[in-house]
């Protein structure tokens, strides 16, 4: 699976939107990118994830550019519930399992 | 949605004994698992697949004599940890990847709670 490379950490405000960058610059054809977040001492939960177009569900948006080479993943209003640790993950079709990264910490403050 | 349920959510055993830790999808039957290991503050590293009806399939550097697997039916999977010593104290997490969708890359996992491990 490609790698990915992701902020360590960022802030965000309470009601703001939050943009999490993530980039693959080696994915391949064949490789999905998955957004998954966990909240302290949880499993992880999943997010949204996408192949080649952006997509949007309750949770968030994914904007996936046009070479594939990165995405960016949308939370349009953050909660303090949102603080957590998301993670980037590309992985390839006909294979189920998912490598993690360090992931991205984001704090919402009030 | 799919749920996966993992039992213990935490235990505490004493150093040499063995732990078993199952995790069973509620909703939806899973030909396969994987299973994850967590220390503090590190990420998810996967330690291994849990294919149902075969043998495991270990993640390089996790001793399979050690983390014992097994995945008798479509719903349960369980990971015994064996003569438990205090480095194997950590979050163990297992996610299951529905029959229905096969290994396509659309297809979503859905990770358990986790289950913390201490031996004392």
């Amino acid at each position: 699976d490609a790698k990915t490379t992701q902020p360590t950490s960022m802030d965000c405000a309470e009601g703001r939107a939050a943009n999490l960058p993530c980039n693959h610059s080696t994915i391949s054809g064949n490789e999905y990118v998955y957004w998954y977040r966990q909240i302290h001492s949880q499993g992880p939960q999943y997010i949204i994830h996408g192949l080649k177009n952006n997509e949007t569900n309750e949770m968030a948006s994914l904007i996936i550019t046009e070479d594939r080479k990165s995405s960016t993943l949308i939370l349009p209003h953050a909660t303090l519930r949102d603080t957590a640790v998301y993670y980037c993950i590309v992985r390839a079709d006909s294979w189920g399992k998912l490598q993690f990264g360090a992931g991205t910490q984001v704090v919402v403050t009030p | 949605g799919a749920v996966v349920s993992q039992h213990p959510s935490w235990v505490i055993c004493k150093s040499g004994t063995s732990v078993k830790i199952e995790c069973r999808s509620l909703d939806f039957q899973a030909t396969t698992m994987f299973w994850y290991r967590q220390f503090p503050k590190q990420s998810l590293m996967l330690m291994a697949t849990s294919n149902e009806g075969s043998k495991a399939t270990y993640e390089q550097g996790v001793e399979k004599d050690k983390f014992l697997i097994n995945h008798a039916s479509l719903t349960l999977s369980t990971l015994t940890v064996t003569s438990a010593h205090p480095e194997d104290s950590s979050f163990y997490i297992c996610s299951a990847l529905p029959a229905a969708g096969g290994f396509s890359g659309a297809n979503v996992l859905t990770f358990g709670a986790g289950s913390r491990l201490t031996v004392l």
